[in-house]
């Protein structure tokens, strides 16, 4: 079975820096999908990066940039010019890409990150 | 318009009582899901319907039914609520595509007191 572990429970950053938040997972499959989605205290879940696994490349939103290291099943977000709406619940999130009958699998969630902004 | 919406979005209620979350997707998606998250922020999926057919059931305790009477709307029904079911659930939608990217609604918070 697949796992999603986020090492970091709470992480601070100042406002206009950068944070990197980490996320490793575990899978024998080798196509597969990576999300980062934010919680804030409204707790709507939304949607801020992700990732296929058969790209090299990884994916850029405007401040928000991953670190996909496909061998090491690693797979960290860094937000850059950190502003105070970004504080909030960050979860990092794994769905196979092979689905059931041909519909699509569920996402497997790590513990989420914490993070506050200083002003 | 609202993608995925949930009522109610707070719910207080009695253990033992029987409940009912219903959810809406008016995004034309095929699968839709419910999952559970715990008082450390956990999220863990509960269920998923394809097309009104379930497809995941994550060893749910059978007092948790989920229905879809159509493709646009999958409700969570509870009976004999325990403390331990206290939670945000949410419901999501996605489509069959490249991300399959999962669309969440706002979350119900139930507290059984």
């Amino acid at each position: 079975a697949q796992t999603v572990t986020q090492s970091q429970p709470e992480m601070s950053v100042q406002e206009a820096e950068t944070v990197t938040l980490s996320c490793t997972y575990d899978t024998s499959e080798s196509d597969y999908y990576l999300f980062w989605y934010k919680q804030p205290p409204s707790r709507q879940m939304i949607l801020v990066i992700r990732q296929e696994a058969y790209k090299q490349q990884n994916a850029t939103e405007n401040r928000f940039s991953v670190n996909f290291q496909k061998a090491a099943k690693s797979f960290s977000l860094k937000i850059s010019d950190s502003q105070l709406g970004d504080a909030a619940m960050y979860f990092c999130a794994y769905r196979s890409a092979v689905g059931y009958g041909g519909s699509q699998g569920n996402l497997i969630f790590g513990k989420g990150t914490k993070l506050s902004v200083k002003p | 318009d609202t993608a995925v919406s949930q009522t109610p979005k707070y719910l207080v209620t009695q253990m033992g009582n029987d409940k009912s979350i219903k959810c809406e997707q008016n995004l034309g998606h095929d699968t839709m899901y419910w999952y559970k998250q715990d008082s450390k922020k956990f999220l863990k999926i509960m269920f998923s319907y394809n097309n009104k057919e379930l497809i995941i059931n994550e060893t749910v305790p059978n007092r948790f039914s989920p229905k879809s009477p159509d493709k646009a709307h999958l409700n969570l029904h509870i009976n004999s609520l325990e403390l331990g079911d206290s939670a945000v659930y949410f419901c999501a939608s996605s489509q069959p595509g490249s991300y399959n990217e999962q669309f969440f609604g706002p979350g119900t918070r139930l507290t059984v007191l």
